[in-house]
């Protein structure tokens, strides 16, 4: 079975520049959740869909924001880049809320 | 509000000799706790979970974990190190409102 995957896996971008990074879940899954990891740190929540609809959102600005599409695969898109966005952006899906996660592995997204 | 603390940035054993990765953690209401591995370049993998059930959870690899309410604890452990151990171990906590918490990561090297 395929599991969660993610692209591009990497990507450069400049300062003020705009960025979509996609998701697509394991079969079956119907909750997508969006994870920042700065080098040395562990994942920061960003987001969580579930049926399309947002179920939680992390202490990001609101120059983040996603959307979870009818096939349960995920955006995430984040305008305005600063430097300080270079992370590895972690994409991760579930049955449901209280069942584990299974991330991707990753895009990384490096602002120059 | 939900926390997790991982106190040891890094752990070093010797090959064969048990080991193990604390986390402590604060929520409210039951917790959902989780440990991921980490790694080089790559996503999160899912080790084991308590939700509810017995207080000796065992997952992949044969690493298990000890869930401690009166602590607040829930630590990783492995009767036997291998040397394919190392990497870098993440605890996280949930409490069914679908957004996980992660402790900042644990290192753990394995000596020959």
């Amino acid at each position: 079975d395929a599991g969660v995957t993610q692209s591009p896996t990497h990507l450069i971008k400049t300062r003020g520049q705009h960025v979509t990074l996609r998701c697509s879940p394991i079969s079956g899954h119907k909750s997508v959740s969006w994870y920042q990891q700065v080098l040395g740190q562990g994942p920061q929540f960003i987001f969580q869909y579930y049926e399309k609809e947002e179920r939680g959102r992390g202490n990001f600005p609101d120059r983040f924001s996603a959307r979870q599409f009818p096939n349960y695969s995920s955006e995430l898109n984040v305008n305005a880049l600063l430097l300080g966005d270079s992370a590895l952006y972690l994409c991760a899906s579930s049955l449901a809320g209280d069942q584990p996660q299974h991330f991707g592995d990753g895009t990384r997204l490096s602002i120059l | 509000a939900q926390s997790v603390a991982q106190p040891e940035d890094q752990v070093n054993v010797a090959e064969g000799n048990p080991l193990t990765v604390k986390c402590t953690y604060s929520v409210s209401g039951n917790p959902y706790l989780f440990w991921y591995v980490q790694y080089p370049n790559r996503g999160l993998q899912f080790l084991l979970k308590y939700i509810t059930g017995d207080n000796l959870v065992k997952g992949s690899y044969g690493f298990e974990a000890e869930f401690n309410k009166s602590q607040t604890s829930f630590h990783l452990k492995k009767p036997s190190a291998l040397v394919s151990d190392s990497a870098l171990y993440f605890c996280a906590v949930g409490s069914g409102t679908y957004k996980y918490i992660f402790g900042t990561g644990t290192r753990l090297k394995v000596l020959a």
